[in-house]
Order: C-alpha cells, then structure tokens, then sequence
C-alpha cells in the first residue's frame, strides 16, 4: 500500500529558530498534500494545502509567512516553521492521497513532535 | 463551515459487547465521510468510509443524512479494538481535503 514518511519524526529547537520538516510519498507521487497540527488529547487541524508546483493554500488563522511551505516536487512537501516559539510546540502530521489520482484514501505520516524551548 | 462532533472523548466497554463510537457533521453540501483509526504509537489510518458500504474488522457505519450522522458501530468488541477514532468530513470537490472530529478513546477491557 501507498506509504507516507516524515523526517525527522522528533525535533527539539531553541526558540528563535527555525525548523524544516519533511514529507514523503515513498512509492507514489502525490500532487496535493496536506498538513495537519495536532495538540495534546486534541484533534488534527488541518493547516494548509500543499500543492506541487505552486502556492500553498493555508486555512484561516495559519499564519502563511510562519509556516512555509514547499511542494518541489510530486513525491516531497517541505513544513518550515519559521522563527518558532513554544507556542508552537505540536504534533505536524502530513498525508496525501493514494493512487489513482482523484481517490479518496488519505495515508498519513507517522508525524513529528516538535518541541520548542 | 463544516463542522465534525463527536461527543464522547472516551468510550470504555466489556469484551464482547456493542460499540456505537458517535458522529455528528454540519455540511451544506453532499459530503464523503470517514471513519479513520489510530492505534498505540501507529500512524492514523483509514478504516472505513461511507461510498464503500463496506465492513471492516466488524465495524460498520451509516450514512444518516436526515439526522447528519455517520455512527460506527460493532456488534461485539474485542480488546484489540482499543484505539483512537476519528470521524472525518470531506467535502464535495474538495480535494480530499478533511475536517476531523474531536476523536473518541475506545477502551475495551478484558
């Protein structure tokens, strides 16, 4: 079956700094995937749509220039967060569709912690 | 907006008994929805959607449009059924994009 990885799958940073984390299609290629931020004992909520080849699409209330993100190509979708604070300290999960294209299967990364000090 | 209630955050029942996890969306439109499972220190999967009708590990969900529900439901849990479930919403033409529930804890004790 479609797989999705994410790396790193646990990151501790400074506040102030910025971290990069990546998202994989490993046996197919995905031209829309989908970040997710999930808080202790909450639920996932979805922050943006990445799309390969062009902007990304960010739900309201996610702030654009603090959450960058890059489709560069149709098997890889970047999540830089952007001079963070430990407000921002989360669980980022990522997925994307399965093959054939148009189908409605979403396979999600194992995610990553992300702890801001 | 759509919206996705579940209102239980936790369910714990006895070994071979029914298991009803709730659901409740607000959508204008005609929505696909899903129920997807995590178990312990596993990534989220799908476990079963409403176009497919389907059962999966005994567990079944309908459709209600008249009281905009998606229920799920098993006839006789078992401990490995223990885990994280989400009911989610995609809407008509969106892309696969989803709206998640607040998610329910089974708990199924031995």
């Amino acid at each position: 079956g479609a797989v999705v990885s994410q790396h790193p799958s646990w990151v501790i940073c400074k506040s102030g700094t910025s971290v990069k984390i990546e998202c994989r299609s490993l046996d197919f290629q995905a031209t829309t995937m989908f970040w997710y931020r999930q808080f202790p004992k909450q639920s996932l909520m979805l922050m943006a749509t990445s799309n390969e080849g062009s902007k990304a699409t960010y739900e309201q209330g996610v702030e654009k220039d603090k959450f960058l993100i890059n489709h560069a190509s149709l098997t890889l979708s970047t999540l830089t967060v952007t001079s963070a604070h430990p407000e921002d300290s989360s669980f980022y999960i990522c997925s994307a569709p399965g093959r054939p294209a148009g189908t409605d299967t979403q396979y999600f990364g194992p995610g990553t912690r992300l702890t801001v000090l | 907006a759509q919206r996705v209630t579940q209102p239980e955050k936790l369910l714990s029942v006895f070994k071979g008994a029914p298991v009803e996890l709730k659901c409740n969306y607000s959508y204008s439109g005609s929505p696909e929805l899903f129920w997807y499972v995590q178990y312990s220190r596993q990534r989220l999967q799908l476990l079963l959607r409403h176009i497919s009708r389907e059962s999966i590990k005994g567990f079944t969900a309908d459709l209600n449009k008249g009281e905009t529900s998606f229920h799920l439901k098993k006839p006789f849990a078992q401990e490995e059924d223990s885990a994280m479930y989400y009911c989610a919403l995609s809407p008509a033409n969106a892309g696969n994009m989803l709206t998640f529930g607040g998610g329910t804890r089974l708990m199924v004790k031995p």
